[in-house]
C-alpha cells in the first residue's frame, strides 16, 4: 500500500533561517506523482509543486526548492531565508490511481504533515 | 481561472441530525471531484470521488454519502451525524490534463456535539 511519512511533527526556527521538511514515501507503482501542499491557519490547502516519478531534477521556485531522490524514496522541501508568512502545516502527498475507468482521478495519500513555525 | 467554493464555512450540529455540505467549481468542465476529511491532528483521508454526474465512488465505508447532481456540484450528506463525523471537510477538483494535481476549496469545519 502507498504510504507517506513526514517524521517531523513540528519545526520551529527563527526568521531568515533555512529549513528543510522531510518526506519519505512507499509505493510499488513505477509511475507516480509527488506533491507538496501548504495549509495556513485558514485551513485551505494550497498546491505548491507536483513532481513526476520520471523527473528527478531538483526544482527551485524563489525561496522554495525541492530535492527528489528516487534511490531513497524521498522528496524533501527546503525553504531558504524563512519568513513569518511561511508558518503553516506542510503536507507531502503521493498519488495513487483509483481505477482504470476513473478518467485520471487520483487518490492523494497524505503524510501527517509538519507544522512549521517561523518566529520573528 | 478556476475557483472552488464550499459552504458553510463552519457548522455545529447535534448528534443524530442530518448534514449537507456543498461544493461548487467554476471555470472548468467535467472535473473530477473529491471529498476529503481531516480529523483533528491527523492527515487527510479521501472519502468520495466522482468522475461525472451521478458517478460516485466511496473510498471508506462510513456514515456519509455523496452526490453529484450537476457537472460542477458535489454534495456530502448524512442522515444522522455521529460524534466521529466531526472534522474539517475539504472538497477538491482535478482534470485529466492536470496530471492529477488536485486543487482544494476553503473547507468546512464540522463539529458534532
Amino acid at each position: 500500500a502507498q504510504k507517506v511519512t513526514q517524521a517531523q511533527t513540528e519545526i520551529s526556527v527563527v526568521e531568515k533561517e533555512d529549513v528543510t521538511l522531510d518526506c519519505v514515501y512507499e509505493t510499488r507503482d513505477t509511475t507516480y506523482y509527488l506533491f507538496w501542499y501548504k495549509q495556513p491557519p485558514s485551513g485551505e490547502l494550497v498546491f505548491l509543486i507536483r513532481r513526476n516519478s520520471f523527473d528527478e531534477q531538483n526544482e527551485i521556485s524563489g525561496r522554495y526548492s525541492w530535492n527528489f531522490q528516487k534511490s531513497t524514496s524521498s522528496f524533501n522541501f527546503t525553504i531558504t531565508a524563512s519568513q513569518v508568512v511561511d508558518s503553516a502545516v506542510y503536507f507531502c502527498a503521493l498519488s495513487e490511481a483509483l481505477h482504470w475507468l476513473a478518467q485520471g482521478a487520483q487518490k492523494l495519500v497524505f503524510g501527517q504533515g509538519t507544522r512549521l513555525t517561523i518566529n520573528p | 481561472s478556476q475557483t472552488i467554493h464550499q459552504w458553510p464555512a463552519t457548522l455545529v450540529q447535534p448528534v443524530g441530525s442530518p448534514l449537507s455540505l456543498e461544493c461548487t467549481v467554476e471555470g472548468t468542465s467535467n472535473p473530477n471531484l473529491y471529498w476529503y476529511r481531516q480529523a483533528a491532528g491527523r492527515g487527510l483521508q479521501l472519502l468520495f470521488y466522482s468522475v461525472g454526474i451521478g458517478q460516485i465512488s466511496s473510498e471508506v465505508p462510513q456514515n456519509l454519502s455523496a452526490s453529484r447532481p450537476q457537472d460542477r456540484q458535489f454534495i456530502l450528506s448524512s442522515k444522522k451525524l455521529l460524534l466521529s463525523d466531526s472534522g474539517f471537510y475539504l472538497c477538491a477538483w482535478s482534470v485529466l490534463a492536470g496530471g492529477g494535481t488536485q486543487y482544494f476549496g476553503p473547507g468546512t469545519r464540522l463539529t458534532v456535539l
